[in-house]
């Protein structure tokens, strides 16, 4: 059981450049997000999905794009990298929100990715 | 409107003294969940203590409990018996049933001085 996985763990694009975000969960969780983390500004939600077939945007979604083929894999997509993309970048999962079972609804966290964009 | 409030963005704590890191929640919604979660300076994020609106005692895991004042929208972290590995940044979150989503704070870095 690899819970999330997250690759790759550090990446330097050139301004413009585009690339993918891989996470991969091995949990069967129907919900999936991406969070990008900045000093001072906690976790914001850039986009989000609920199961394959179905996503939404977050806080911060302008730039990134998602898709949900698969249970499993929620990748996250930067069209054309600028330096305000630098961050790090954490993809996450959890059961849908069920009430009444407690920890349940934790949401587990891949171990991130450092993407620097100069 | 969602949101998590953490107005301690530093705190220091002398070593085997108890903390309490503070946390405030605003929402509409009458059944949610609150958690906490720790994130060392290795960046990983830990799941600490979840808190249920409708549970009646507040939750407790070893050296952690959260004080649950569902009137005041609060919902603190306190870490009894603080340890040198307990320095690191500490996030509270909220889920509310509508949504899935999670609402979190801007983190609160917790210093424990030997």
């Amino acid at each position: 059981n690899a819970g999330v996985t997250q690759t790759p763990k550090f990446q330097v694009l050139k301004t413009g450049q585009s690339m993918t975000l891989q996470c991969a969960q091995d949990m069967n969780h129907e919900y999936m997000s991406w969070y990008r983390q900045d000093p001072g500004m906690g976790l914001r939600l850039i986009h989000y999905s609920v199961g394959a077939g179905i996503t939404d945007q977050g806080e911060v979604p302008n730039g990134y794009n998602v898709s949900r083929s698969t249970t499993e894999d929620f990748p996250l997509r930067l069209l054309s990298a600028a330096p305000s993309q630098t961050s790090v970048y954490f993809c996450a999962s959890s059961y849908r929100w069920l009430a009444g079972v407690g920890a349940y609804n934790e949401q587990f966290f891949g171990p991130g990715t450092r993407l620097t964009v100069l | 409107a969602q949101k998590i409030t953490q107005t301690q963005p530093g705190m220091f704590v002398q070593e085997k003294e108890a903390v309490t890191l503070d946390c405030t929640y605003d929402t509409s919604d009458p059944s949610y969940g609150l958690f906490w979660y720790k994130q060392p300076s290795s960046g990983e994020m830990i799941f600490l203590i979840y808190q249920g609106s409708y549970d009646q005692q507040n939750a407790t895991e070893g050296r952690y409990s959260l004080n649950f004042q569902k009137a005041r929208k609060s919902a603190n972290l306190v870490i009894s018996a603080s340890q040198l590995g307990d320095s690191a940044m500490y996030f509270c979150a909220m889920r509310p049933n509508t949504g899935n989503q999670f609402y979190f704070g801007t983190g609160t870095s917790l210093t424990v001085i030997p």
